[in-house]
Order: structure tokens, then C-alpha cells, then sequence
């Protein structure tokens, strides 16, 4: 079985700071794991995935993520919040004959 | 990369009626398509798992009976809810699983009823 924890459901920053969206997984099979951004009614956009290779993964908008065995931890970042980052954040984890498992969710506001 | 789309991308329908989304895999085939709900401001949860050709299996709680789905090729996978009634609102996210079993998502139905 698999889960996935997101540590606080909204987050707020100041434009220019740093953006660090927590995640945790539990797998009983060896994860992939993703992040993904929603904006309000639009769907899913793949920000990035761990699938076993290198363990800092770099995405789009200047996003990136760490996976962390030792901490089962996947966690997003961002060196310098925009204000087009606002959205809703997604983390996700998924192994082999397993579903698709999402996290809760982080609703990220950047304040000016 | 691999392209999901869904039509429509919202519809509003009358109380007992039936609405019809399609999920297509435009540039690969997907041997499994997933249907997600999604209630306003909470995290997808999985409705059930497609594979074409086969019947598709349902997750606990979900009514198989309402929510019709056919996977009837290696593109397309259908979504009827039947029906509907305004608790059925919500978007439906699909996603379609290639060859190395990555999934790609939909861009989502908004559904209301009224």
C-alpha cells in the first residue's frame, strides 16, 4: 500500500522568497514519485518525477525536489517565489502494480 | 511529451439526465485509463481503472452502476455518469498509462448539475 502526507495545507510566502512544499510517501515497492501543479479549474500540469535516477530531480518554472529514502521525503522548492506560482501543489507517488496514490494537496499563496 | 484530452471541458446538464465524457490519448496508446473525481479544494481521488477491451474495476465506494466506463480502444475511454444529480458535481480528471506505465493527465471536465 502506499499514501502520501503533504505537511500543511496552504502555504504562504513573499514574492522573492523561498517556496518549500513538504512531502512524504510510504511504499511498500520501490517509488516514483511527482509533483503537480494545479491552477483553479484547469487540470494537472507535471512540474516533476523521481523515477530512480538521479536523486535531485530540476523541473519546470524553476522548480525542484529531493528524494530522500532515509526520510522517505520528496519535498518541492523554489529558490525565489513568483507571483505566478500561486496554485495548488500536488505530490504524488506511484510503483509498480501499485495505483496512483495523491497527496492532499498545499495551496500556495505568494503575497506581494 | 504524451497528450491526454477530454471533451468537454465543461458541461452543465439538468437533474436525471446522463452526461458523456470522453478521454483520449492523442499521440500514444494506452493500454489503462484511470478516472479521477476531484471535490473543490481536496486532492483527486481514484473512481476506477480501465483497461481496453475489459471491464473496468472500480474503487470501494464508487457505484459502478452510475458511473458507466468503456474502454473501447487503445484511445479512448468514455465516462457516463447516469442519472446525475447535483451531488455528482465535481471535476473528473482522466488520465492514460503508455507502454513504461507512467500516467498522463487530462485536463479535467467540470461537471455541474442542476
Amino acid at each position: 500500500a502506499q499514501s502520501v502526507t503533504q505537511l500543511g495545507s496552504h502555504v504562504s510566502v513573499s514574492e522573492g522568497a523561498l517556496v518549500l512544499l513538504r512531502c512524504n510517501y510510504s511504499s511498500s515497492v520501490p517509488p516514483y514519485l511527482f509533483w503537480y501543479v494545479q491552477y483553479p479549474n484547469q487540470g494537472l500540469q507535471l512540474l516533476l518525477k523521481y523515477t530512480s535516477a538521479a536523486t535531485l530531480v530540476k523541473g519546470i518554472n524553476g522548480f525542484e525536489a529531493e528524494f530522500k529514502k532515509s526520510e522517505t521525503s520528496f519535498h518541492l522548492t523554489k529558490p525565489s517565489a513568483h507571483m505566478s506560482d500561486a496554485a495548488e501543489y500536488f505530490c504524488a507517488v506511484w510503483g509498480y502494480g501499485q495505483n496512483f496514490v495523491f497527496g492532499p494537496g498545499t495551496r500556495l499563496s505568494v503575497l506581494p | 511529451g504524451a497528450v491526454v484530452s477530454q471533451h468537454p471541458s465543461w458541461v452543465i446538464c439538468k437533474s436525471g439526465t446522463s452526461v458523456k465524457i470522453e478521454c483520449r490519448s492523442l499521440d500514444f496508446q494506452a493500454t489503462t485509463m484511470f478516472w479521477y473525481r476531484q471535490f473543490p479544494k481536496q486532492s483527486l481521488m481514484l473512481m476506477a481503472t480501465s483497461n481496453e477491451g475489459s471491464k473496468a474495476t472500480y474503487e470501494q465506494g464508487v457505484e459502478k452502476d452510475k458511473f458507466l466506463i468503456n474502454h473501447a480502444s487503445l484511445t479512448l475511454s468514455t465516462l457516463t455518469v447516469t442519472s446525475a444529480h447535483p451531488e455528482d458535481s465535481s471535476f473528473y480528471i482522466c488520465s492514460a498509462s503508455g507502454q513504461f506505465n507512467e500516467q498522463f493527465f487530462g485536463p479535467g471536465t467540470r461537471l455541474t448539475v442542476l
